[in-house]
């Protein structure tokens, strides 16, 4: 079927630390994008990546789209990091639709 | 400033009453979406709009229905139909052509039943 899994579903760091959010997508699934929702709930876009690598800041992703996955990285994590981590494809047979990962709930700890 | 607004950002309703919650954009977009999400979980699809008189059904469309008269505006009705309604609704929306795969979020709406 059409999926979109995250791991870890929650992960807890102490600032400072650098850590690596996994996104696995099927084969029904393209152009991945990935989002971070604040404490308040508002959807920020992290980054489009539907195959290489892409960096901002202290954020970075790579997509590798012949093995169905991705990966967010974040260095030098900041309290501010927290939140939920999502990433979402757009649904193949559809220009419009996205299937979303359930998340990584991230709390950075000062 | 461009950008997506949602209102109201919190919203009570009894049950039993249908409410209408707005959502405008001034980018210039065609495509808007609506989503429904609920404690520790992602995002599903509501219903959908490619063009302004045009909107599709998502996955969970159910007790709720949409209006697309102006390009700018694409507000949701929860109906009494709907058996569960409380959650967090974000709008999106989204440039329409091969090149442009991003949707845009509003800041979302918190529903609750009492």
């Amino acid at each position: 079927g059409i999926q979109v899994e995250q791991s870890p579903p929650d992960l807890i760091l102490q600032e400072g630390a650098n850590s690596t959010l996994r996104c696995n997508f099927s084969d029904s699934v393209n152009n991945l994008q990935w989002f971070h929702q604040n404490p308040w709930g508002q959807l920020i876009n992290l980054f489009y990546i539907p195959s290489g690598t892409k960096q901002n800041g202290r954020l970075s992703a790579t997509t590798v789209a012949t093995e169905r996955y991705s990966l967010l990285y974040i260095s030098s994590s900041q309290t501010t990091d927290s939140g939920v981590y999502f990433c979402a494809g757009r649904k193949m047979d559809s220009n419009y639709q996205l299937i979303w990962g359930a998340g990584t709930k991230l709390i950075i700890k000062p | 400033d461009g950008g997506i607004t949602q209102s109201p950002k919190y919203l009570f309703r009894k049950e039993g009453q249908n409410v209408t919650l707005s959502c405008e954009q001034n980018l210039n977009h065609d495509a808007m979406y609506w989503y429904r999400q609920d404690p520790g979980q992602g995002l599903r699809l509501i219903y959908y709009s490619q063009i302004v008189n045009d909107f599709q059904k998502g996955d969970i469309a159910e007790g709720y229905s949409v209006s697309r008269e102006k390009k700018e505006s694409f507000p949701l009705t929860v109906t009494s139909a709907q058996k569960n309604p409380t959650a967090f609704y974000l709008c999106a929306s989204k440039r329409t052509g091969a090149n442009y795969n991003e949707q845009f979020f509003g800041p979302g709406t918190r529903l609750t039943v009492l």
